[in-house]
C-alpha cells in the first residue's frame, strides 16, 4: 500500500470556521492531488499540486485553497467551511517519473461534516 | 478535456451470475484508461487499467475489460461474482499527451450489490 496518510479522519465543524485537512506521504512522489467524493458525482478534482510550492486548480476549486512546503506534505483549506463543502476528502499521489500514465494511490478519506 | 459516464448508478445481481459495468468516456485525445474499487469506508484501489496493447486486461481476482476505441468503451466484466464483490466501481481515463500530470476523470461510478 502506498504510504499516504491523511489527518484527521473524521471531523464536524460549523458554518463559518476554517478548516485545514492534511496528506503526508511516505512515497516521495512529486504529485499530490486532493478530491472531493459526493453521491451522484463520483470524484471531482479540487486542487493539485506538481511540486514544492507549485499547484495548480481543479474542476471544484471555488471556496478551498491548498499549500505545499514539504514534498511529502499537501494541505487543503476550508478558510470559511460552508454546508455545500460537506464532503469525504481523499488525498492521491502520484509519480510522473518515466512514462507516466496517470495511476493514483488514494488515502483512506477524511469526512467532514458542516452544520 | 474528458468525460467518463457509467450508465448505471446501482446494479444489483445474484452471487454467482455474470456481471457487466459500462463505462463510456469522452476525449479529443488518447486515454490511458482505469477501473479503481471503493469497498465501504475506505479509499479508493486500483482494478485494472488499459495503457497499451492487448485491449483486453485482466485483474488477479477474476474481473477483465475491454478498450474498444471505435465505441469509446471500457466496460468491466466479471463471469461470476461473489458476495466479496459488493462495492463502488469508478471508471477514470487520463490524458496520455499530458502525461496524467493533471489527475484522473472520473465517472460518477456504479454501486454493484450482490444478493445471496
Amino acid at each position: 500500500d502506498a504510504g499516504i496518510t491523511q489527518s484527521p479522519r473524521h471531523k464536524v465543524t460549523e458554518t463559518g470556521t476554517p478548516v485545514t485537512l492534511r496528506c503526508h506521504q511516505t512515497e516521495n512522489h512529486r504529485y499530490m492531488y486532493w478530491y472531493r467524493q459526493d453521491p451522484g458525482h463520483g470524484l471531482r478534482l479540487i486542487h493539485y499540486s506538481y511540486g514544492v510550492k507549485d499547484t495548480d486548480k481543479g474542476e471544484v476549486s471555488d471556496g478551498y485553497s491548498v499549500s505545499r512546503s514539504k514534498t511529502e506534505d499537501f494541505l487543503l483549506t476550508l478558510e470559511s467551511a460552508t454546508s455545500s463543502q460537506t464532503s469525504v476528502y481523499f488525498c492521491a499521489i502520484s509519480d510522473p517519473g518515466g512514462k507516466s500514465t496517470g495511476e493514483l494511490f488514494f488515502g483512506e478519506g477524511s469526512r467532514l461534516t458542516v452544520l | 478535456a474528458q468525460s467518463v459516464t457509467q450508465l448505471d448508478s446501482q446494479v444489483p445481481v445474484f452471487e454467482e451470475a455474470p456481471v457487466e459495468l459500462r463505462c463510456n468516456y469522452s476525449s479529443s485525445v488518447s486515454v490511458y484508461l482505469f477501473w479503481y474499487v471503493q469497498y465501504p469506508n475506505q479509499g479508493l484501489q486500483l482494478l485494472l487499467k488499459y495503457l497499451s496493447g492487448s485491449t483486453l486486461v485482466k485483474s488477479i481476482n477474476g474481473f477483465e475489460a475491454e478498450f474498444n476505441k471505435s465505441q469509446t468503451s471500457f466496460h468491466l466484466r466479471k463471469p461470476s461474482v461473489h458476495i466479496s464483490d459488493t462495492a463502488e466501481y469508478f471508471c477514470a481515463v487520463s490524458d496520455k499527451s499530458g502525461g496524467g500530470a493533471d489527475g484522473l476523470t472520473f465517472g460518477k461510478g456504479t454501486h454493484l450489490i450482490i444478493q445471496p
